[in-house]
């Protein structure tokens, strides 16, 4: 089992919908969560932590589950500058942060 | 503005040329981070550092080496060991240790074989 798991899509929605990506991890001592994006051919940008208590930052919400061991993005009234690549992130107490490969999402006039 | 710089933006080689690519960071970050991300896959650690003099091997550090000889500096020199090294070449850094905190990156290399 992959230490971060992701769905690659790819998620095509039109301009306004609501769309939600799911990231699991088998490190149950993981201790940090992160969700980045990334555009095409350009660097991960941080897009928010997640926090045990989820957290929301304007249209973005985060959710951690930690029983299930996944983490949650949801994305709300979708933009057209939300097409990207969107990665799960997950620290542990080695001090290295794990990557999953990424969901890419396209929204669609 | 505080942030990181990685320079050269595009890079060639040529075979059995060792290259360097630099990173300079304005944050006051402790830790600084080397990544390599190939076409369609996740980013792979290289190697990172947590403290100015100390540096220890990520997960494919076989064919690169580093320095850091200052906290604002990481270079990463591809040796011609690295038989496959065209890639993009992200370096970032963190406050504290890596497991914790998030990484800020800088706007990459990209290195091509001649």
């Amino acid at each position: 089992r992959k230490e971060v798991e992701q769905d690659p899509g790819p998620f095509n929605v039109p301009e306004g919908a609501t769309v939600a990506f799911n990231c699991t991890y088998s490190n149950s001592a993981s201790q940090s969560f992160f969700w980045y994006r990334q555009d095409c051919r350009k660097e991960p940008k941080l897009l928010m932590s997640v926090y045990s208590s989820g957290n929301e930052d304007g249209r973005f919400t985060a959710q951690l589950n930690r029983a299930s061991q996944y983490i949650s993005l949801l994305i709300r009234d979708s933009k057209l500058s939300d097409s990207a690549t969107y990665l799960c992130v997950v620290g542990g107490n080695n001090r290295k942060l794990i990557w999953g490969l990424g969901t890419s999402l396209a929204v669609n006039p | 503005d505080g942030g990181i710089t990685q320079s050269p933006k595009y890079l060639f080689r040529k075979e059995g040329q060792n290259v360097t690519l630099s990173c300079e960071q304005n944050l006051n970050h402790d830790a600084m981070y080397w990544y390599r991300q190939d076409p369609g896959q996740g980013l792979r650690l290289i190697y990172y550092s947590q403290i100015v003099n100390d540096f220890q091997k990520g997960d494919i550090a076989e064919g690169y080496s580093v320095s850091r000889e200052k906290k604002e500096s990481f270079p990463l020199t591809v040796t011609s060991a690295q038989k496959n090294p065209t890639a993009f070449y992200l370096c970032a850094s963190s406050t504290g240790t890596g497991g914790s905190q998030p990484q800020h990156f800088g706007d990459g290399t990209r290195l091509s074989i001649l």
